[in-house]
């Protein structure tokens, strides 16, 4: 079946730290994968996706890049701020169909 | 442009009490979505609709859950009667069918505790 497993949390680090939060999947075909970000009291909002392999999805200073061969999607971020304190979901699309699946979601806290 | 819309924001209901979330999607978005988000996890479908008709609606316990998406637009789920364990975040989603690829946009959510 399908399934995303992401780092566990929280995640705690100093403003300008780097940032990794490792996501695998498992998945039949090609899927999408996504980044989702939810900040406190907010609803979920996309952060980056990537649709084939080998592509790398970016926004606001952030980068994941699709490894099939590793089944995993990355996310990085070279210097973290205050700012990006939130909750950050890996998930796929499977290439059949309209739903997308999540991992467990990791929560990050920088201080500053 | 306004995203989608949810209310109540927040529920406390005694159990066994039925309840019901409204979901607003995004103009012109055809797709609308219903997710649970239990505490700590991520958000899981419950049902998917495609204008009028839910087209995926295997994970929506039907014992107690039903949703209902009159003339394709805004959409209800309710809960009859709502156990302790319904206790989560309930998440609506909309996006507008595309080509190749279709993003869904999600509302802030409705919190329901049950007491």
């Amino acid at each position: 079946g399908n399934s995303v497993t992401q780092m566990e949390g929280p995640v705690t680090l100093s403003e300008e730290a780097f940032l990794t939060i490792n996501c695998t999947y498992t998945a039949t075909g090609y899927p999408s994968l996504f980044w989702y970000v939810q900040y406190p009291g907010e609803g979920l909002q996309l952060l980056l996706k990537a649709t084939k392999a080998d592509d790398k999805g970016s926004n606001k200073g952030f980068e994941a890049t699709y490894r099939k061969e590793t089944t995993s999607f990355h996310l990085e971020k070279g210097s973290v701020q205050v700012s990006d304190s939130a909750v950050y979901f890996c998930a796929l699309m499977p290439s059949s169909a309209s739903k997308i699946i999540f991992g467990s979601g990791t929560r990050l806290s920088i201080r500053p | 442009e306004a995203g989608v819309v949810q209310s109540p924001r927040y529920k406390i209901i005694e159990k066994k009490q039925p309840v019901a979330f409204w979901c607003n999607p995004i103009s012109g978005h055809n797709t609308l979505y219903w997710y649970l988000q239990n505490l700590g996890q991520g958000p899981e479908l419950l049902i998917r609709y495609e204008n009028e008709e839910a087209v995926d609606d295997s994970q929506l316990p039907k014992d107690r859950f039903s949703a209902e998406r009159l003339k394709g637009v805004d959409s209800t789920l309710k809960i009859q009667p709502a156990e302790l364990g319904d206790s989560a975040v309930y998440l609506c989603a909309s996006s507008l069918v595309e080509a190749d690829y279709n993003e869904q946009f999600f509302g802030p959510g409705t919190r329901l505790t049950v007491l």
